[in-house]
């Protein structure tokens, strides 16, 4: 079992909808990243989490830490939100581990 | 003005030779990483960085090691290039306070 696992990990949705995306984790963690990656490869940093909800704009990341879970929203989607979208923990021994990560396709 | 500034974007080499990727950043973090992104677009942890200390991910080749000049930058140092290296490198920082991580745009290696 991955220690990070994303779900759903292709996900398709019409212009509009509201996203939400999981990430589940079993090891202790220091903090929580959601990474957005496009297709031309370029990460860009959305969020980094240690406890309860930030929010950007039309996205919302929340983090349970008793419940080993964070969720990413993304409100009002729109078809440039389409990019994989990746959980990422920091185990506190300068490890980041990675989930497999959610290919987010928004149709116009 | 870049954050985390990676060089160079594209690297094409022959099997065998020694190549260096750069990694600076001008956001004083005290973390710094490297990545390889694999065949199914998953990134994998290298190395991290803190503070003089090297943490290695233990599947990494020998070949492969970081180099830390200064706080500001982390070099990745490749000996004897194989064709198995093809990939995308990402360096990425990050604070031991709660902010956001960085990342660079990353660098294309192909080994042929």
């Amino acid at each position: 079992k991955n220690e990070v696992e994303q779900s759903p990990q292709n996900l398709t949705a019409q212009e509009g909808e509201f996203i939400t995306i999981n990430c589940s984790y079993s090891v202790g963690i220091s903090a929580l990243h959601w990474l957005q990656q496009h297709p031309g490869g370029g990460i860009v940093s959305l969020f980094m989490l240690s406890s309860g909800k930030k929010k950007h704009g039309r996205l919302i990341a929340t983090i349970n830490i008793q419940e080993k879970h964070s969720s990413l929203h993304i409100t009002a989607s729109h078809p440039r939100d389409s990019a994989v979208y990746i959980c990422a923990v920091d185990n506190s021994n300068y490890q980041l581990i990675w989930g497999a990560g959610t290919k987010l396709i928004i149709k116009p | 003005d870049t954050a985390v500034s990676q060089t160079p974007k594209y690297l094409v080499t022959q099997m065998g030779n020694d190549k260096s990727i750069k990694c600076e950043q001008n956001l004083g973090h005290d973390t710094m990483y490297w990545y390889k992104q694999d065949s199914k677009k998953f990134l994998k942890i290298m190395f991290s960085y803190n503070n003089k200390e090297l943490i290695i991910n233990e599947t990494v080749p020998n070949r492969f090691s970081p180099k830390s000049p200064d706080k500001a930058h982390l070099n990745l140092h490749i000996n004897s290039l194989e064709l198995g290296d093809s990939a995308v490198y990402f360096c990425a920082t990050g604070s031991s306070a709660d902010t956001e991580a960085f990342f660079g745009q990353g660098t294309r290696l192909t080994v042929v």
